[in-house]
């Protein structure tokens, strides 16, 4: 039984351009969360979804950040236009049902804009 | 004032010694409590949950104070391995996202 699946594990961005983090659930898992922990820093909450919906978005920056979560496929997180401080990891958890105690995170994805 | 506060430390602790660090919440409302294991460049890894009459895990002991707000992780006979980062996560009422704290770092040395 596969854990949380996130790919790629290191990313490399110029500022500018879009940067696309997969997140793939546990098994059985309908539930994703997306966190955002910068350099020396906390992990901050983004965004909750579940299949085809986004429950809570109250993490997300404003501008340039979206997440979708498809029927069929991976969880996405996208970044358009990538500025330095975007460089962070993006971790995403799952859980089966529709709290998060208990989530398991995938290994992360290193995002750096250079 | 930040949601979940630690003492980043480090705590340095003998191998063999007790090393015990708290964290403190502000929302009253906040219903279920964790504490998360995270190694360096690694994604965090739930240690236990913390219930209000105390829990045991083997070498681990969490305490909940709902009264003050605060949790306690205590670890006995401290193992090389157990260096790490150790986040105080809470989980607000009726909420689904996890609040963390910047976390507290022991460091193990023989």
């Amino acid at each position: 039984n596969a854990g949380v699946m996130q790919n790629p594990r290191h990313l490399v961005r110029r500022r500018g351009q879009e940067a696309r983090l997969r997140c793939s659930p546990m098994k059985g898992h309908s539930h994703v969360y997306w966190y955002r922990q910068l350099p020396e820093e906390g992990l901050k909450f983004m965004v909750y979804l579940q299949k085809e919906n986004i429950i809570d978005e109250s993490g997300m920056p404003k501008e340039r950040f979206s997440a979708e979560f498809p029927k069929e496929g991976p969880s996405i997180l996208r970044i358009q236009q990538v500025v330095r401080g975007d460089s962070a990891a993006y971790f995403c958890a799952s859980s089966p049902g529709g709290r998060s105690e208990g989530s398991f995170f995938g290994q992360g994805t290193r995002l750096t804009v250079v | 004032r930040k949601e979940v506060e630690q003492d980043p430390g480090p705590f340095n602790v003998p191998e063999g010694a007790t090393v015990a660090f708290n964290c403190t919440y502000s929302n009253s409302a906040s219903q279920s409590f964790f504490w998360y294991r995270q190694d360096c460049r690694k994604e965090p890894k739930l240690l236990m949950s913390v219930y209000s009459s105390g829990n045991e895990d083997g070498r681990f002991t969490a305490q909940l104070n709902r009264a003050s707000q605060y949790i306690s992780l205590l670890i006995r006979d401290s193992k090389l391995s157990d260096s790490a980062t150790y986040l105080c996560v809470v989980n607000k009422a009726a909420g689904n996202k996890l609040t963390f704290g910047g976390g507290t770092r022991v460091l193990v040395k023989p």
